[in-house]
């Protein structure tokens, strides 16, 4: 299995563009994290899917960001517009089971996108 | 809140066995805990869990104490390559939902 497939890796745009950031989980898994990394703040949980339908958006941080999960195999994660203090590393991360609210804890991350807003 | 403590850096040399000690006194009675290692560059990448004594796998062991408020991992004999930072997860936030990461223990290996 190729793990979680984040892209781009790397995205460097401009204050007030829109941005998409994409995601593939491990196939067979039925729940998807989006978490923000950044100095200031280690790592933040944005929002939760489980079978394909959000649980927990609660971390998202303004009505700028957006999250969908279409389907078992895709997510997107769009930031419009974008602002300088988003600037961070965005990572997916996929799990078997329904993680937050269980004991089992193991969560396979992608190997984030750097987003850099200017 | 729900929170974790762990000590923000540690130093070790090759060879030697690293004891990261996390606390986290309000950790529910259903609540497991689980140790995340990161390296530069990468996502986080799960390496034990445990709900009290102890547990090992081929990566580290994991000591819980009987009144869960803390735990400890040990990585025997680190190598170089073993330089990252460790992240003990415990209790879920105030609403008992999600889990939280806390800002980890960065260790460093030297030769």
């Amino acid at each position: 299995d190729a793990g979680v497939i984040q892209s781009p890796r790397h995205e460097v745009t401009e204050m007030g563009q829109e941005v998409t950031l994409r995601c593939k989980p491990i196939s067979g898994h039925n729940s998807l994290f989006w978490y923000r990394q950044t100095m200031m703040r280690g790592l933040e949980l944005l929002i939760y899917f489980n079978n394909n339908v959000p649980i927990d958006d609660s971390g998202m941080p303004e009505d700028r960001f957006s999250a969908k999960m279409p389907n078992a195999s895709f997510s997107t994660l769009k930031i419009q517009p974008s602002e300088p203090r988003d600037s961070a590393v965005y990572f997916c991360a996929s799990s078997p089971v329904g993680t937050l609210r269980s004991s089992y804890n193991e969560q396979f991350f992608g190997p984030g996108t750097r987003l850099t807003v200017l | 809140l729900a929170k974790t403590t762990q000590p923000i850096s540690m130093d070790s040399y090759e060879g030697q066995e690293v004891n990261i000690t996390c606390s986290h006194n309000n950790i529910a009675t259903n609540d497991y805990i689980t140790w995340y290692q990161q390296f530069p560059s990468q996502g986080p990448r799960f390496i034990i869990q445990g709900y009290k004594t102890k547990v090992t796998n081929e990566v580290a062991s994991l000591f819980i104490p009987a009144d869960r408020k803390s735990s400890t991992l040990s990585l025997p004999r680190v190598s170089l390559s073993d330089t990252a930072v460790y992240y003990c997860l415990g209790p879920r936030d105030n609403q008992g939902g999600k889990l939280i990461f806390g800002q980890g223990t960065e260790l460093s290996v030297k030769p």
